[in-house]
């Protein structure tokens, strides 16, 4: 089986853009967080999606936001991007719903976002 | 608010030694996980082994050990006989029961020397 796909691998754009991150889940898995590493530091979470509901949310700003779609795909949009933002950008997918005592998450490679 | 700390930047073994990473963490819950996760410069999340809070029993996966202290709020790492692909970014992790949310500490990188 695949497991967490995302795309694409790199992406480059200049202050003020937006960008579109995308993530596809292993198979079966309804649970998708998104997560942002800055270099040199661990993973922050940003959103949690479950059955395409928004069940928790990081300390981002508005500027973040994020969905879940019907076969549980995600994706990230980040608006007015600022310098700050670049990072790697994880998906991670579970098969448990949130709350569950059998909550392993499996990540992707990630997105390296990169801001001049 | 959990928190989890990683004090170690970076550590050093030799190849076949035994190497110990060290973790603690602060919450209020009684029940919760916590992970030790790699990542190698291919920068994929790899899950290394978890803990049950509730388990008194220290995980155990191969050459992968934890040493689990609730009371001290402890999570250490031990890697075995050490090896060069073990080479990559160690993170600990937290996650309640409230939601599936992972909280990470800021990682040590580990460098197997041949």
């Amino acid at each position: 089986d695949a497991g967490v796909t995302q795309s694409p691998t790199h992406l480059i754009k200049t202050r003020g853009q937006q960008v579109t991150l995308r993530c596809s889940p292993i198979s079966g898995h309804k649970s998708v967080s998104w997560y942002q590493q800055v270099l040199g530091q661990g993973p922050q979470f940003i959103f949690q999606y479950y059955e395409k509901e928004e069940r928790g949310r990081g300390n981002f700003p508005d500027r973040f936001s994020a969905r879940q779609f019907p076969n549980y795909s995600s994706e990230l949009n980040v608006n007015a991007l600022l310098l700050g933002d670049s990072a790697l950008y994880l998906c991670a997918s579970s098969y448990s719903p949130p709350g569950s005592w059998h909550q392993p998450q499996h990540f992707g490679d990630g997105t390296r976002l990169s801001i001049l | 608010a959990q928190t989890v700390t990683q004090s170690q930047p970076e550590m050093s073994v030799q190849e076949a030694e035994t190497v110990t990473l060290s973790c603690t963490y602060d919450t209020s819950e009684n029940n919760y996980y916590l992970f030790w996760y790699k990542q190698p410069p291919s920068r994929q999340m790899i899950l290394v082994i978890r803990q049950e809070a509730y388990k008194q029993q220290n995980a155990t996966e191969n050459r992968f050990s934890v040493n689990f202290q609730k009371a001290a709020k402890s999570f250490s790492l031990k890697i075995s006989d050490s090896q060069l692909g073990d080479t990559a970014m160690y993170f600990c992790a937290f996650t309640g029961l409230a939601n599936s949310k992972l909280t990470f500490g800021k990682g040590i990188t580990l460098s197997v020397r041949p």
